[in-house]
């Protein structure tokens, strides 16, 4: 069973609007965290935002916040008032306390449109 | 602050040849990764190491060997490359916690024609 499952291969936005990038983790572990980064055009990964599993808040980061849904092993990444540079591959990984690697979710393509 | 270096940024190999990518951290992680990033998909764990002295196999490791013999270094060694390893190569490196992001390379294309 894959670990992190991202369904929306291409999304797009009108510029200023939010936008939703969704995530679905599938894990045993009681303990783990979930980080969202961006792959923009240049190719190098950043890190936008992390989530504990026993984290009581959705984690914010200026404009990307992440709505934590652990119920549903869901944990999708919201960015507010896009920008055109938000255009990039959105990756969605987690990793377990029992384990010693990082899964990635197979990355959703954000265009914004102006 | 040079974080996680890696070189060479681009590579062209024939069929058959061998190469090291290098990977360099200067953070004191204990672990450290290899991934492969082929077009349009996700990553995948070729090698992880948590310490010196210490790899594993992750998901792709055919094809491929590393070693970690310091805990700043950890190359990635190619042998007899074949074209389905055309791929762009990550390193990253992270501390052993879980709330920790992996620091990440800033990737080798690698082409083998």
């Amino acid at each position: 069973a894959q670990k992190i499952t991202q369904t929306q291969p291409g999304m797009f936005v009108q510029e200023k609007e939010a936008v939703t990038l969704d995530c679905t983790y599938d894990t045993s572990d009681p303990s783990y965290g979930l980080f969202w980064y961006k792959q923009p055009s240049s190719g190098e990964m950043i890190f936008l935002i992390y989530q504990g599993s026993y984290d009581q808040q959705n984690a914010t980061e200026g404009r990307y916040s992440l709505n934590f849904q652990k119920a549903r092993k869901s944990a999708n990444l919201v960015i507010s008032a896009s920008q055109l540079g938000d255009s990039a591959m959105y990756f969605c990984a987690m990793r377990e306390i029992t384990g010693n690697q990082f899964y990635f979710g197979t990355g959703t393509s954000l265009t914004v449109i102006p | 602050n040079a974080g996680v270096t890696q070189t060479p940024k681009f590579r062209i190999l024939k069929i058959g040849q061998s190469m090291t990518l290098q990977c360099t951290q200067d953070m004191n992680h204990n672990y450290m990764y290899w991934y492969r990033q082929d077009p349009g998909m996700g990553l995948k764990l070729i090698y992880y190491s948590v310490g010196a002295g210490i790899t594993d196999k992750g998901e792709v490791p055919n094809g491929y060997n590393v070693s970690r013999s310091t805990t700043e270094d950890f190359p990635l060694r190619l042998e007899l490359a074949a074209p389905s390893q055309t791929s762009v190569y990550f390193c990253a490196s992270s501390y052993p916690d879980r709330v920790t992001e992996a620091f990440f390379g800033q990737g080798t294309r690698l082409t083998v024609v």
